[in-house]
């Protein structure tokens, strides 16, 4: 049974670009949600999906945004990049609110 | 707001010493906590949970208590291998209608030295 996998692993893109994330949840699973990691910082939420809907949302500016698609799986779309942008995205993915957060092994996105 | 926080790293230790990680947090309602493991290059994989007060979560060799009267949830673990070196995050969930977000502590780096 495959987990949360997302793709992909690793991506540099340049300071005012657009970048797409992808996250495919664990089977089972139709709430995703999306972290960011700065380096040497826990996990900040940015928001999470449900039933194809932001359901809700961190303290992200409008630039982040996202999407769920009817078979459960997300994207997170960056525009404007700064370099500031730069960090580990966790997607991760659970069954119901009384079940725990399942991890993926991130996105490590650079922004140069 | 929701907030966690953990002793800073890094903490270095050799392999069969005793490990703690404090873990503190400021939270409104009862919160359910978490402890949090990341391999190098790999993403978070769940340690241990604890939804009440008093609750023990354990696994691996590795404990944590609810203690409501202090806010913590400290991480312990008796005799630590060199398998176990990662960042631990302490979290906290507090789950209101349709809101379900975890707050993360930064995280502590853990070194364990044959």
């Amino acid at each position: 049974d495959a987990g949360v996998t997302q793709s992909p692993t690793h991506l540099i893109k340049t300071r005012g670009q657009q970048v797409t994330l992808r996250c495919s949840p664990k089977s089972g699973h139709d709430t995703v949600s999306w972290y960011q990691q700065a380096l040497g910082q826990g996990p900040q939420f940015i928001f999470q999906y449900y039933e194809e809907e932001e359901r809700q949302r961190g303290n992200f500016p409008d630039r982040f945004s996202g999407h769920q698609f009817p078979n459960y799986s997300s994207e997170l779309n960056v525009n404007a990049l700064l370099l500031g942008d730069s960090a580990l995205y966790l997607c991760a993915s659970r069954f119901d609110r009384n079940s725990p957060l399942h991890f993926g092994n991130g996105t490590r996105l650079t922004v140069t | 707001g929701d907030s966690v926080t953990q002793m800073e790293g890094p903490v270095t230790l050799s392999e069969e010493a005793f490990l703690t990680i404090n873990c503190t947090y400021t939270a409104t309602g009862y919160p359910s906590l978490f402890w949090y493991v990341q391999y190098p290059g790999e993403g978070l994989q769940l340690l241990l949970k604890a939804t009440k007060a008093d609750d023990k979560g354990s696994n691996k060799g590795f404990e944590a208590t609810y203690r409501k009267e202090t806010t913590s949830f400290h991480l312990e673990k008796g005799s630590v291998q060199v398998s176990d070196s990662a960042v631990y995050f302490c979290a906290l969930l507090n789950v209101k209608g349709s809101n379900y977000k975890l707050t993360f502590g930064k995280g502590t780096l853990l070194t364990v030295n044959p």
